[in-house]
């Protein structure tokens, strides 16, 4: 069965650093999203991404967060200059079609920022 | 008022029982539901979508009360496997890529 993959599985970065997480989609989909989920608290959007641009980004997806897909199958996502609050769980997913159709998560980057 | 809502928990429940798991959500806009079950340090996992006449499959079924803004899921016949947390997800109509998240109930099935 076809997966998301997402790469490093853990990343560690001092604070300032800047950090870039990986994601490759499942190959025919067509929306992209990444998500955070910090240490016992709730799964929260951070962005979606359709056709080569966002299409909806969240309060906490600010200035220094950035989503590319360089070459048409890796997904990722920058975070310019990490804080410490910044540590987190971080998922990539995707769906053929938005809305209604089942997102397909990987397996997550934990991200600690020190 | 949270956007989705759900029960505290956690559920300590014996093995066989039967679990019900409540949630609300805020807008009535909202238009897709779903369920989704996370492993502990494991991705989220779609179990059901949710649908306006409620669905069955196998042991877990899942119900939308639009007129209410709830929806729930029962888990028959509970069984070890089943210890994750249940998490409730609603989209938003004309905004389909505004994807929220419960903070999920904790279920632990007790042997």
């Amino acid at each position: 069965e076809p997966e998301v993959t997402q790469t490093p599985s853990h990343q560690v970065t001092q604070m300032g650093q800047e950090v870039i997480l990986r994601c490759v989609p499942i190959s025919n989909h067509l929306y992209f999203y990444w998500y955070r989920q910090i240490l016992g608290q709730k799964v929260e959007f951070l962005v979606s991404f359709y056709n080569n641009e966002i299409s909806e980004k969240s309060e906490i997806f600010d200035d220094q967060f950035s989503v590319e897909r360089p070459d048409g199958s890796n997904f990722t996502l920058k975070i310019r200059s990490t804080k410490l609050e910044d540590s987190a769980m971080y998922f990539c997913a995707s769906t053929n079609r938005a809305g209604t159709d089942t997102q397909y998560f990987g397996p997550g980057t934990r991200l600690t920022v020190l | 008022r949270k956007e989705v809502e759900q029960d505290p928990g956690p559920f300590n429940v014996p093995e066989g029982a039967t679990v019900a798991f409540n949630c609300t959500y805020s807008n009535s806009a909202s238009q897709s539901f779903f369920w989704y079950r996370q492993d502990c340090r494991k991705e989220p996992k779609l179990l059901m979508s949710v649908y306006s006449s409620g669905n069955e499959d196998g042991r877990f079924t899942a119900q939308l009360n639009r007129a209410s803004q709830y929806i729930s899921l029962l888990i028959r016949d509970s069984k070890l496997s089943d210890s994750a947390t249940y998490l409730c997800v609603v989209t938003l109509m004309n905004r389909d890529d505004k994807i929220i998240f419960g903070k999920g109930t904790r279920l632990h099935i007790l042997p």
